[in-house]
């Protein structure tokens, strides 16, 4: 039973152009949404983050967006850079000690 | 200066073998997790230790053990592995149990043969 999904596995786009990533949920306790970058034979980095009691917050080139009543968010990375080719993970938690519910990631490729 | 260090990178064994992996942070934090990304790619959690104290046992058979000597520890020991084993173990730390950000090691690739 996936509580995060990322239903694209990979996206591919072009230099400076927006990339749109996006992330669906299903546990209504999640309140804390996270977005985490990985390289290949490297460990997840934190990206951005939002709590849910925003629906926006940004971050230079990133930004998230929460929709709270579709249980969606989604990353924004405008302009795409090549160092953005990754896979980007979403996670949520619900607080407390439970650690992360992570997504099956999306592989973006930003093509020169 | 890594924070979050694991070792080893890879890890070649046979079936039925016992091996550990090692995991150490020196970021200051108070919860240790073990995460294993399977061939699915999914990032599942397995434990977490908070202050050296289990928090949370996922359904993880029990061949695995984790043992934290100190908060800035949670090494993960594997009895009788098995083939299904195989995987990218990752270590990862935060400075409170919950919504904090976590600061992930770089994995371990296991591969049961």
């Amino acid at each position: 039973d996936q509580q995060v999904k990322q239903n694209s596995p990979s996206l591919s786009v072009q230099e400076g152009r927006i990339s749109i990533l996006n992330c669906d949920y299903t546990n209504s306790m999640f309140d804390y949404f996270l977005w985490y970058k990985k390289y290949p034979a490297e460990g997840p980095t934190f990206l951005i983050s939002i709590s849910s009691i925003k629906d926006k917050n940004e971050d230079g080139r990133f930004t998230v967006f929460l929709n709270k009543s579709a249980k969606h968010l989604s990353l924004h990375i405008v302009p795409s850079q090549p160092g953005d080719s990754a896979v980007y993970f979403c996670a949520a938690t619900g607080g407390g000690a439970d650690g992360l519910t992570f997504g099956k990631g999306t592989h973006l490729i930003i093509q020169p | 200066d890594t924070a979050v260090s694991q070792t080893p990178k890879y890890l070649v064994t046979q079936m039925g073998n016992d091996k550990s992996i090692k995991c150490e942070q020196n970021l200051g934090h108070d919860t240790m997790y073990w995460y294993k990304q399977d061939s699915k790619k999914f990032l599942k959690i397995m434990f977490s230790y908070n202050n050296k104290e289990l928090i949370i046992n996922e359904t993880v058979p029990n061949r695995f053990s984790p043992k934290s000597p100190d908060k800035a520890h949670l090494n993960l020991h594997i009895n009788s592995l098995e083939l299904g084993d195989s995987a990218v173990y990752f270590c990862a730390s935060s400075s409170r149990g919950g919504d904090e950000k976590l600061f992930f090691g770089s994995g371990t690739q296991l591969s049961v043969l």
